[in-house]
């Protein structure tokens, strides 16, 4: 059973391009997160998404960050004419939804790069 | 909005030595808590997990954590510490009876001198 994956694992953008970022989750899981880590801190919630809904997008900057997760394929994470403090690692996880089932799979990231 | 705090930053140990790590979150209601584990060059890994039951969780690879609901604390401890465990820890807390997004900690690096 493959984990979680995302692509591309590095990405490097100049500033004024868009980013799309993607996530496959387990499978059989129905739930995506999008986290992202600075440089010096800890993981910060970002977008919480079902098939064709997102549930929760309280921890998303209100202007260039968009995330889907359609009927069909990947979800994506885009951010629009990035700027250099869009330089991150981008986590996604996964989880099968459900009464009682929390838990969380992380995905290896992608490190976005903006020069 | 619920938060994390890891006291510990940075934590140099032998083989052998004990650990704990601390952990402390800030929220009033039912929560779910969370170790995890980012192992050099990896991605994060669940260690251990506690929803509900006995507070004492018992995790992957030897570790447990002690949930104390009347500190706020969620602390991480193994007996006897090996070269592999060094990575990185994050602690972190869901609310409970949800799927919310989870509220993490900054992290411990933990580094193990042989």
């Amino acid at each position: 059973n493959a984990g979680v994956m995302q692509n591309p694992r590095h990405l490097v953008r100049r500033r004024g391009q868009e980013a799309r970022l993607r996530c496959s989750p387990m499978k059989g899981h129905s739930h995506v997160y999008w986290y992202r880590q600075l440089p010096e801190e800890g993981l910060k919630f970002m977008v919480y998404l079902q098939k064709e809904n997102i549930i929760d997008e309280s921890g998303m900057p209100k202007e260039r960050f968009s995330a889907e997760f359609p009927k069909e394929g990947p979800s994506i994470l885009r951010i629009q004419q990035v700027v250099r403090g869009d330089s991150a690692a981008y986590f996604c996880a996964s989880s099968p939804g459900g009464s009682g089932s929390y838990e969380q799979y992380f995905g290896p990231g992608t490190r976005l790069t903006v020069t | 909005a619920q938060s994390v705090s890891q006291h510990n930053h940075h934590v140099i140990l032998s083989e052998a030595a004990s650990l704990e790590l601390g952990c402390n979150y800030s929220y009033g209601g039912t929560v779910n808590l969370f170790w995890y584990v980012q192992y050099p060059g990896q991605h994060l890994q669940l260690l251990l997990k506690y929803f509900s039951g006995d507070p004492l969780v018992k995790g992957i690879k030897g570790f447990e954590a002690e949930f104390i609901k009347s500190k706020f604390s969620f602390n991480l401890r193994k007996p006897s510490v090996q070269w592999s465990d060094t990575a990185e820890y994050f602690c972190a807390v869901t609310k409970g009876g949800g799927a919310d997004g989870l509220t993490f900690g900054k992290g411990t690096h933990l580094i193990i001198q042989p």
